[in-house]
């Protein structure tokens, strides 16, 4: 049992779809991330939220969105995406000390969204 | 800026052998190591990790210590089980406003009986 949990677990979508993985996590961890995992490539970082706020956006192309309502939801919303997009989407949370000062602390990882785009 | 490399797998072993999965860094600083696992079909779990240098992460029995003077921060287990079979992943963290891993690639460990 995880305490990130991702929704959905598999998505095939069009090119002209509009989607969004959801991600809660319930470990009252204050930062959440989005990361991609593609074949044969290193995972890759794609945003950061600590304390709701954006900290990080690695140059994330703009047709993936991100959301952060609360400390425990993130959200990646999808809209006219590639084929080359289609990747395991990682969403994961940690628990940071003082905001501004990450500290290596564990990151947590949810179990993934496997996305199709046809 | 930060940097993993791991050895390249398929590593293929058969039940009770030694397992050594090489893991070298290049970090400003002194990150956070890490082991992450992740079994067919799910995401990552953590499996070790180190803070400091000389530090030893174990869990499950494996095992990594982390070596400053040489980068590097390698995986072993001394008998391995076809229950181990997944892919590895090596990664450090960056310090900043909040924390980020750096991973490897990963490195895929076959168990055969």
């Amino acid at each position: 049992e995880t305490g990130v949990t991702q929704t959905p677990r598999h998505l095939v979508m069009g090119m002209t779809n509009k989607k969004s993985l959801k991600c809660e996590q319930h470990l009252g961890h204050n930062a959440m991330y989005w990361y991609k995992q593609s074949a044969k490539k290193p995972l890759e970082l794609m945003f950061v939220y600590s304390l709701e706020e954006r900290v990080e956006n690695n140059s994330v192309p703009s047709r993936f969105s991100p959301e952060c309502p609360n400390s425990s939801h993130l959200f990646l919303h999808l809209h006219t995406l590639q084929p080359e997009d289609s990747a395991l989407y990682l969403c994961a949370s940690s628990q940071e000390a003082v905001l501004g000062q990450g500290t290596g602390n564990t990151i947590y990882f949810g179990e993934g969204s496997w996305l199709t785009v046809v | 800026g930060n940097s993993v490399t791991q050895m390249e797998g398929p590593v293929t072993l058969s039940e009770e052998a030694f397992l050594t999965i090489n893991c070298t860094y290049t970090a400003t600083g002194y990150p956070s190591l890490f082991w992450y696992v992740q079994y067919p079909g799910e995401g990552l779990q953590l499996l070790l990790k180190a803070t400091k240098a000389d530090d030893k992460g174990s869990n499950k029995g494996f095992e990594a210590t982390y070596r400053k003077e040489t980068t590097s921060f390698h995986l072993e287990k001394g008998s391995v089980q076809v229950s181990d079979s997944a892919v590895y992943f090596c990664a450090l963290s960056s310090t900043g406003t909040a924390s980020k891993l750096t991973f490897g690639t990963g490195t895929r460990l076959q168990v055969t009986l």
